[in-house]
C-alpha cells in the first residue's frame, strides 16, 4: 500500500549547521508530497509541498525536491536555528482522495 | 478565521468511562480527519469524512471507537468504554478538497487511568 518512510530521530545539530532529513515514499499513481512541522504543544502545520516530479517546495529557508526516479522528498536547510527545533513529518496525498499519509516524524533538536 | 477548534484540550478519565472529543473545522473545508498520535505508533489516521460522509474508517482501532459528523461545522469522536491504551493526543484536521493542505487543531490530550 501507499506509505512514507522517513529517517528515525532524534536529530541533534548545532545552530547554523546544515540539515537533511530523508524521506522516501511508495505510492500507486502520482502523489503530491508534503513536509509538515509540529512545534511543542501544537498541531501539525504545512511547511512546504510539491505536486509533480522535479518540483521544488520551499518555505522559511527549508527546501525539498520531488525526485520521482528515487521516490524521495528529502528536507534540507542550509543553516538551522534554535527555533527550528520541532518534529518534522513527511507526507503524501493522492489525487483520487483527500487522505494524507504521514511518516512517523523526525524530532529535531538544535543546540545554541 | 479561528482555525480548527478542538475541545477539550485535556481530558483525564477513568477506565471504562465514555469519552467524547469534539472538533469544529474551518468553515468551507470539505474534508475532516481524525488522527491519533502516540510515541510508539506516531500519527495514525483513524477516520476521514468528505462532505460530512465517512469515507474511510479503516483506521478506527475497534468497535469502542465511533465518529460522527452531523453537519459541516461539527464532528465528534467517541470512545466507549475507554481503556488505558487509548491514552494519546487526538487531532482533528480539515482540508479544502484535493488541495492537500490540512489545517490541524491543537489536539486533545487524553489520559485514561
Amino acid at each position: 500500500g501507499d506509505s512514507v518512510t522517513q529517517m528515525e530521530g532524534p536529530v541533534t545539530l548545532s545552530e547554523e549547521a546544515f540539515l537533511t532529513i530523508n524521506c522516501t515514499y511508495t505510492a500507486t499513481g502520482y502523489p503530491s508530497l508534503f513536509w509538515y512541522v509540529q512545534y511543542p504543544g501544537e498541531g501539525l502545520q504545512l511547511l512546504l509541498k510539491a505536486t509533480k516530479a522535479d518540483d521544488k517546495g520551499s518555505n522559511k529557508g527549508f527546501e525539498a525536491t520531488y525526485r520521482k526516479e528515487t521516490t524521495s522528498f528529502h528536507l534540507e536547510k542550509g543553516s538551522v536555528q534554535v527555533s527550528d527545533s520541532a518534529v518534522y513529518f513527511c507526507a503524501l496525498s493522492l489525487d483520487r482522495d483527500d487522505k494524507i499519509i504521514f511518516g512517523k516524524g523526525t524530532r529535531l533538536h538544535i543546540l545554541p | 478565521d479561528a482555525g480548527v477548534i478542538q475541545s477539550p484540550r485535556h481530558e483525564v478519565t477513568e477506565m471504562g468511562q465514555e469519552v467524547t472529543l469534539r472538533c469544529k473545522p474551518i468553515s468551507g473545508h470539505n474534508s475532516l480527519f481524525w488522527y491519533r498520535q502516540t510515541m510508539m505508533r506516531g500519527l495514525e489516521l483513524l477516520i476521514y469524512f468528505n462532505n460530512n460522509v465517512p469515507i474511510d474508517d479503516s483506521g478506527m482501532p475497534e468497535d469502542r471507537f465511533s465518529a460522527k459528523m452531523p453537519n459541516a461545522s461539527f464532528s465528534t469522536l467517541k470512545i466507549q468504554p475507554s481503556e488505558p491504551r487509548d491514552s494519546a493526543v487526538y487531532f482533528c484536521a480539515s482540508i479544502i478538497r484535493l488541495t492537500g493542505k490540512a489545517f490541524f487543531g491543537q489536539g486533545t490530550r487524553l489520559t485514561v487511568v
